[in-house]
C-alpha cells in the first residue's frame, strides 16, 4: 500500500505564530489528500483536503500544498491559537478505485500562550 | 442525526477472550471502515466495506473479522484477544461517489480496549 511519512512529530510554537506540517507519499498515483485533527480524547475530523489537479486550497486560516513532482504535500497554520492545539493527521488515496487511506503518524501541536 | 456510534467506549479483555466492537451508522453511507489507533503509528485500516455484504482486509487484518449484512451496521470481531490488539478502534464512514472514497469520512468515538 501507500507509505505517508510525516514531520515533525512534535510541534510547539507561539500563540500568533505560523505552524507547518509537511507529509510525504510514495506511490505517484496518489490524488487524494485529507488532514484531519485530533483533539484530546475526542475523534478525528477532517479539516480540508486537496486533490491531484490543484497545488494549493485554503480554508480561512489553514491551507494545503501540494507538490506532486517532490510527492509531498504541506499544511499551514497562520495566526495559530490555543484551539489549534491538537494532533494532525495527514493521509493519501491513491485514486477512485483505491478504499484504503494511509495515514501518517501524526503531529502534535502545542499552541504556547 | 446521530452520524457513527460506536460501543462499548471501553473493554477490558484477557487473553484469549473473544468479543465484538459495534458500529452502526445513520447516512446510509457505502463505506464504512475500521481502524485501529497506537501511539506513533497514526490509524491503520483493518477492514473496510463498500457495501451490505462485501468486506475487504486493509492494513492490519490478523486477528479480526468483520461481516455488513446491513448498510447501517458493521462489527469488528476479535476471535481471541491477544495483549497486542491493546488499542483504541475507530469505526468510520463515507458516502461513495463519481470519485470514489475521495469524501469525509466520519468517525466515531472509539473503544478503548485493554487485553490483559
Amino acid at each position: 500500500g501507500e507509505n505517508v511519512e510525516q514531520h515533525p512529530s512534535t510541534l510547539s510554537v507561539q500563540e500568533g505564530d505560523s505552524a507547518v506540517i509537511k507529509c510525504t507519499y510514495s506511490d505517484s498515483a496518489s490524488n487524494y489528500f485529507p488532514w484531519y485533527k485530533q483533539e484530546l480524547g475526542k475523534r478525528p475530523q477532517l479539516i480540508i483536503d486537496i486533490r491531484s489537479n490543484v497545488g494549493e486550497k485554503k480554508d480561512q486560516r489553514i491551507a494545503v500544498t501540494l507538490n506532486k513532482t517532490a510527492k509531498h504535500f504541506s499544511l499551514h497554520i497562520t495566526e495559530t491559537q490555543p484551539e489549534d492545539s491538537a494532533v494532525y493527521f495527514c493521509a493519501a488515496l491513491k485514486g477512485s478505485n483505491d478504499y484504503k487511506l494511509s495515514f501518517g503518524a501524526g503531529t502534535t501541536v502545542t499552541v504556547r500562550a | 442525526n446521530a452520524g457513527v456510534t460506536q460501543t462499548p467506549k471501553f473493554q477490558v479483555l484477557k487473553t484469549g477472550q473473544s468479543m465484538t466492537l459495534q458500529c452502526a451508522q445513520d447516512m446510509n453511507h457505502e463505506y464504512m471502515s475500521w481502524y485501529r489507533q497506537d501511539p506513533g503509528m497514526g490509524l491503520r485500516l483493518i477492514h473496510y466495506s463498500v457495501g451490505a455484504g462485501i468486506t475487504d482486509q486493509g492494513e492490519v487484518p490478523n486477528g479480526y473479522n468483520v461481516s455488513r449484512s446491513t448498510t447501517e451496521d458493521f462489527p469488528l470481531r476479535l476471535l481471541s484477544a491477544a495483549p497486542s490488539q491493546t488499542s483504541v478502534y475507530f469505526c468510520a464512514s463515507s458516502p461513495l461517489r463519481v470519485a470514489g472514497l475521495q469524501e469525509t469520512q466520519y468517525f466515531g468515538p472509539g473503544t478503548r480496549l485493554l487485553v490483559l
